[in-house]
């Protein structure tokens, strides 16, 4: 039973455009939700995050929206840029009482192409 | 220097040997983790610790153990290698005494092959 599901395998985004990357959980006790960046031969690299209290957390070109009622998280980047061609994985995790563990989506393939 | 490392980075094992994985940080955090990584199904728990001599299983733990006999330190066991135990292995540390969202490091992850 996966709890957090990127149904997109994969996504390919023209340079400058925006790219939306979802993500969808079953689990509503979750409190925060990250995404993680992932280059090939490296771990993956936090990249943003949101709590639960919130519905939208931005940092530069990334902007992460949450809506609770629905059970759904995007990832926004705008503009998109070729090095943020990558794997992005959704995850998802409960408070420290809970020992910080994260589960994660399968992953979305990024590719922004030049 | 990497905050999280693992070693080896790459090993082929064959079907019933033992092998170990380990992982190293600098960051001083108390938590440490193993996953891995299938493709289509993202990282899953395999065990994690807070503190050192604690272990706790994770989502995935038949088959390996695991040994903190050090804070910095997180090694991973395959008693026995099967074939499918091939995976991406990633090392992963965070630090309880944080925000609420806490986010987790990861190291370069070990590619294993066991034939």
């Amino acid at each position: 039973d996966q709890q957090v599901k990127q149904n997109s395998p994969s996504l390919s985004v023209q340079e400058g455009r925006i790219s939306i990357l979802n993500c969808d959980y079953t689990n509503s006790m979750f409190d925060y939700f990250l995404w993680y960046k992932k280059y090939p031969a490296e771990g993956p690299t936090f990249l943003i995050s949101i709590s639960s209290i919130k519905d939208k957390n931005e940092d530069g070109r990334f902007t992460v929206f949450l809506n609770k009622s629905a059970k759904h998280l995007s990832l926004h980047i705008v503009p998109s840029q070729p090095g943020d061609s990558a794997v992005y994985f959704c995850a998802a995790g409960r408070g420290q009482e809970y020992g910080n563990k994260l589960v994660f989506g399968a992953g979305t393939i990024l590719r922004v192409k030049s | 220097d990497a905050d999280v490392t693992q070693t080896p980075r790459n090993r082929i094992t064959k079907t019933g040997k033992r092998i170990m994985l380990e992982c190293s940080q600098t960051k001083g955090h108390d938590r440490m983790y193993w996953y891995r990584q299938d493709p289509g199904l993202g990282l899953r728990l395999i065990y994690y610790s807070f503190d050192v001599k604690d272990i706790n299983k994770g989502e995935i733990s038949d088959g390996y153990s695991v040994s903190r006999q050090a804070q910095a330190k997180f090694s991973l066991s395959l008693e026995s290698a099967i074939p499918n135990q091939t995976a991406l292995y990633f090392c992963a540390t965070s630090d309880s005494v944080g925000s609420l969202l806490e986010t987790q490091y990861f190291g370069p992850g070990t590619r294993l092959l066991v034939l």
